[in-house]
């Protein structure tokens, strides 16, 4: 089985300060997780992904996300917030086993981004 | 390289009406297909997803149905839409299952159900 936890269902920040967009997970198996952006009526674009290589993985746009096994998270960053940031933001976890490709989505967080 | 399509872009149905969604890919063969609902503030629900022509796999019981007539054509059917139905429903596809198994979204339809 598998589950996720986005932390936060809204984040707001400032634009030029640091964003952190917190995601837990749980999974029987090594999962790959990743972070999905989705702004208004669009689809969702992928951000960045982990897939058991460096545990520190730099995606689009400058963000980040560090797998830490111990702690289960896998946790979004971005040094400095763009107001083109502003959207909401999907932790997605696949653990393999027989789930064949099928995903687990978090519940979304979403970004503001103040002038 | 590869897309995804889906249309109409928006809709609107009356209740007990009928509704067909189409999603095609093209770039690529033999994808595994998915099709998503996203109702306001309740994140994606995977509603059914297919591995191959005409196998389709249902992960939530509801009105819905889905077809895989081609190998990159999926069909999202309904024969009676209900209120509930409304939401935005969204295509996506990924490579046969194995570790890297990111899924790739099309851009997305808006269903309003009256």
């Amino acid at each position: 089985a598998q589950s996720v936890t986005q932390l936060d269902s809204h984040v707001s920040v400032s634009e030029g300060t640091p964003v952190l967009l917190r995601c837990n997970y749980s999974s029987s198996y090594s999962p790959s997780l990743f972070w999905y952006v989705q702004h208004p009526n669009k689809g969702l674009q992928l951000l960045l992904k982990y897939t058991s290589a460096a545990t520190l993985v730099k995606g689009i746009n400058g963000f980040e996300a560090e797998f830490k096994k111990s702690e289960t998270s896998f946790h979004l960053t971005k040094p400095s917030a763009h107001m083109s940031d502003a959207a909401e933001y999907f932790c997605v976890v696949w653990s393999g086993g027989t789930s064949y490709g099928k995903l687990t989505f978090g519940q979304g967080t979403i970004l503001t981004v103040h002038p | 390289s590869q897309t995804i399509h889906q249309w109409p872009a928006t809709l609107v149905q009356p209740v007990g009406s009928p509704l067909s969604l189409e999603c095609t890919v093209e770039g690529t063969s033999n994808p595994n297909l998915y099709w998503y609902r996203q109702a306001a503030g309740r994140g994606l629900q995977l509603l059914f997803y297919s591995v191959g022509i005409g196998q389709i796999s249902s992960e939530v019981p509801q009105n819905l149905s889905a077809s895989r007539p081609q190998d990159r054509q999926f069909i999202l059917s309904s024969k009676k839409l209900l209120l509930s139905d409304s939401g935005f429903y969204l295509c996506a596809w990924s490579t046969g299952a194995g570790y890297y198994n990111e899924q790739f979204f099309g851009p997305g339809t808006r269903l309003t159900v009256l």
